[in-house]
């Protein structure tokens, strides 16, 4: 089975730039998680959406961050305009709330944003 | 407000000892999942186990093995025989069902360096 996948897995840009970061999560699950890894702040929580509808976006850094889920296989995080502290990796993780390992979050291979 | 402390910054052991990462957690809620990820020089986040609140039972896996004891709020982790593909960092996580915030909240991570 496929696990999450993530596009780009690597990113490099010009502050201003805008910046679009996908995920596709796995089949079947209705939760999806966006998270961003960085030195300073360890792993943390930007949003996330269960059955499509956002549910928690307070990680979400300023209005310069914005995130969709248009169905239940597509999300992206996009990012207008990119500024070099927003240089970091972002992790897209999914779940499902139902089945033996419910509530487990499967996690992308990430997407390593650097803003010049 | 969930948080999840991990005391050890960096662990270094020889191949074939047994080592142990410590995980403590503060929550209010009742109903909670406890993880355990690993985070291997090459980037991913790979889950290695879940535990829930009203399950204390402690496990075995292979190597791995874990001892949850909501007493002192701490689900620690064990790896037995120590192998060079164990370095990585670790991470302990928490997510909530009661007040559903099913984001995790990560601890800080323990690098562990196994050496040949």
């Amino acid at each position: 089975d496929a696990g999450v996948i993530q596009s780009p897995r690597h990113e490099v840009t010009e502050m201003g730039q805008e910046v679009t970061l996908r995920c596709k999560p796995i089949s079947g699950h209705n939760s999806l998680f966006w998270y961003r890894q960085t030195m300073m702040r360890g792993l943390e929580l930007l949003i996330y959406f269960n059955n499509n509808v956002p549910i928690d976006d307070s990680g979400m850094p300023e209005d310069r961050f914005s995130a969709k889920m248009p169905n239940a296989s597509f999300s992206t995080l996009k990012i207008q305009p990119s500024e070099p502290r927003d240089s970091a990796v972002y992790f897209c993780a999914s779940s499902s709330s139902g089945g033996e390992l419910e509530e487990t979050q499967y996690f992308g291979p990430g997407t390593r944003l650097l803003v010049l | 407000a969930q948080k999840v402390t991990q005391a050890q910054t960096e662990i270094s052991v020889v191949e074939k000892e047994d080592v142990t990462l410590d995980c403590v957690y503060e929550t209010r809620d009742t109903t909670y999942y406890l993880f355990w990820y690993k985070q291997p020089p090459s980037g991913e986040l790979v889950f290695l186990i879940r535990r829930n609140s009203f399950d204390e039972q402690n496990e075995i896996s292979g190597r791995y093995s874990w001892n949850f004891q909501k007493s002192t709020s701490s689900f620690n982790f064990t790896i037995t025989a120590s192998q060079v593909v164990d370095s990585a960092v670790y991470f302990c996580a928490l997510s909530s069902l009661d007040t559903g915030r099913r984001a995790l909240t990560f601890g800080s991570g323990t690098r562990l360096q196994v050496q040949p």
